[in-house]
């Protein structure tokens, strides 16, 4: 099975500029994670997708950050415009929608932003 | 206070040893339990899942006390491959799930 897929891998850019990320869950996983990891913490959730619809984006950035999942299955996270403290890897998660509460979040590798 | 607190380590012990890793929740509504392990540089994957009559799964035991709102890690005979940071997760309604800030663990020769 493949697993969650991002990219870039890393991305180096310059404060105010704009960055995009790129996020492939597994196939058939219906709700969608970004986090952001600053270094030596834990991650932060930013926004939660349900298939296509927002389900929690309370700790997203709304003045600079956005994110969608127009169809329900690849998403992107932007930044617009970028700030020093942005420096962090960002995450993406995906988790198939069971009845059990205690299936499994598969995590893909991370985008490393570094913000000059 | 924060969602999920656990102990700020590092915790460096030899191999063999004992630890163990503390974690707090402050949503009594949480319905699930998780260690999650993160090694350097890489993404989280996880451990085990926590259950409320506790579980083993070979030298890692996960313990849950919905009263105080409290879950432990034991780690038994440690080995130099456990040197990793641990991260308690919880998750709530709405399949939201919220990390703590982990807790490093370096096993020693």
């Amino acid at each position: 099975e493949a697993g969650v897929a991002q990219s870039p891998r890393y991305k180096i850019i310059e404060k105010r500029q704009s960055v995009a990320f790129w996020c492939n869950p597994i196939s058939g996983h219906a709700t969608l994670y970004w986090y952001q990891q600053i270094l030596g913490q834990g991650p932060k959730l930013l926004i939660q997708f349900q298939n296509n619809g927002v389900v929690d984006d309370s700790q997203l950035p709304k003045d600079r950050f956005s994110a969608e999942r127009l169809k329900g299955v690849d998403s992107t996270l932007k930044i617009q415009p970028a700030k020093l403290e942005d420096s962090a890897v960002y995450l993406c998660a995906s988790r198939m929608k069971r009845k059990s509460s205690y299936n499994e979040q598969f995590f893909g590798p991370g985008t490393r932003l570094t913000v000059l | 206070r924060k969602e999920v607190e656990q102990d700020p380590g590092p915790f460096n012990v030899p191999e063999g040893a004992t630890v163990a890793f503390n974690c707090t929740y402050s949503n009594s509504a949480s319905q699930s339990f998780f260690w999650y392990r993160q090694d350097c540089r890489k993404e989280p994957k996880l451990l085990m899942s926590v259950y409320s009559s506790g579980n083993e799964d070979g030298r890692f035991t996960a313990q849950l006390n919905r009263a105080s709102q409290y879950i432990s890690l034991l780690i038994r005979d440690s080995k130099l491959s456990d040197s990793a940071t641990y991260l308690c997760v919880v998750k709530t309604s709405y399949d939201k799930v919220i990390f703590g800030p982990g807790t490093s663990l370096s096993v020693i020769p």
